[in-house]
């Protein structure tokens, strides 16, 4: 069956420092790949999606950038956190069928 | 302008009563799907139901329904016989196939009383 992990749960990080977040899919093929981002008490804003390895989209123009270099591999990255990245991310696929299955979902407080 | 709009911020129902939350979608697009989630406190979501532009009966799953009104361009999902483990927060999400991105709305927190 298909599982997707995403790391760290919670993560406290200074302004000013990188991020890296990581997601991956188990069990599919050539899944579309989404990062979405949910400030507190706010709906999913859709940050980045993937159709293929080396093939992202963007959404919205922010401080952060997602690669993908493998097939089942998305990461969502910034070089220099803002305290307005705080938030719940979420990384989600979609294969084969209609709905998208989400992660659980990293808790990021920028301080 | 907004794909997804989801106009109630919170929602409260009687246990054991019917519930609707309502959802509207902006697309020029034919082909597409529409979606309901559900966010418990922890955060997960969680898929509850699917209704795709050329179906004419509208979708269930159990205790939910989705009330689709496509001249309208209205989702709403209805509820039936409310419990209290369905306080949550609920997404409205629609996909358009041309480009694969999944829109969400700005949800609806619903709470439960006993």
């Amino acid at each position: 069956s298909q599982t997707i992990h995403q790391w760290p749960a919670t993560l406290v990080q200074p302004v000013g420092s990188p991020l890296s977040l990581e997601c991956t899919v188990e069990g599919t093929s050539n899944p579309n790949l989404y990062w979405y981002r949910q400030a507190a008490g706010r709906g999913l804003q859709l940050l980045f999606y993937s159709v293929g390895i080396g093939q992202i989209s963007s959404e919205v123009p922010q401080n952060l950038s997602a690669s993908r270099p493998q097939d089942r591999q998305f990461i969502l990255s910034s070089k220099k956190l803002l305290l307005s990245d705080s938030g719940f991310y979420l990384c989600a696929w979609s294969t084969g069928v209609p709905e998208a299955f989400f992660g659980q979902g990293t808790r990021l407080t920028v301080v | 302008a907004q794909k997804i709009t989801q106009t109630q911020p919170g929602m409260f129902v009687q246990e054991k009563e019917a519930v609707t939350l309502d959802c509207t979608y902006d697309t020029s697009d034919q082909s597409y799907g529409l979606f309901w989630y559900k966010q418990p406190s922890s955060g997960e979501m969680i898929f509850l139901i699917y209704q795709g532009s050329y179906d004419e009966q509208n979708a269930t799953e159990g205790r939910y329904s989705l009330n689709f009104q496509k001249a309208r361009k209205s989702a709403n999902l209805v509820i039936s016989a409310s419990q209290l483990g369905d306080s949550a927060m609920y997404f409205c999400a629609m996909r358009e196939w041309a480009g694969n991105q999944f829109y969400f709305g700005t949800g609806t927190s619903l709470t439960v009383i006993p």
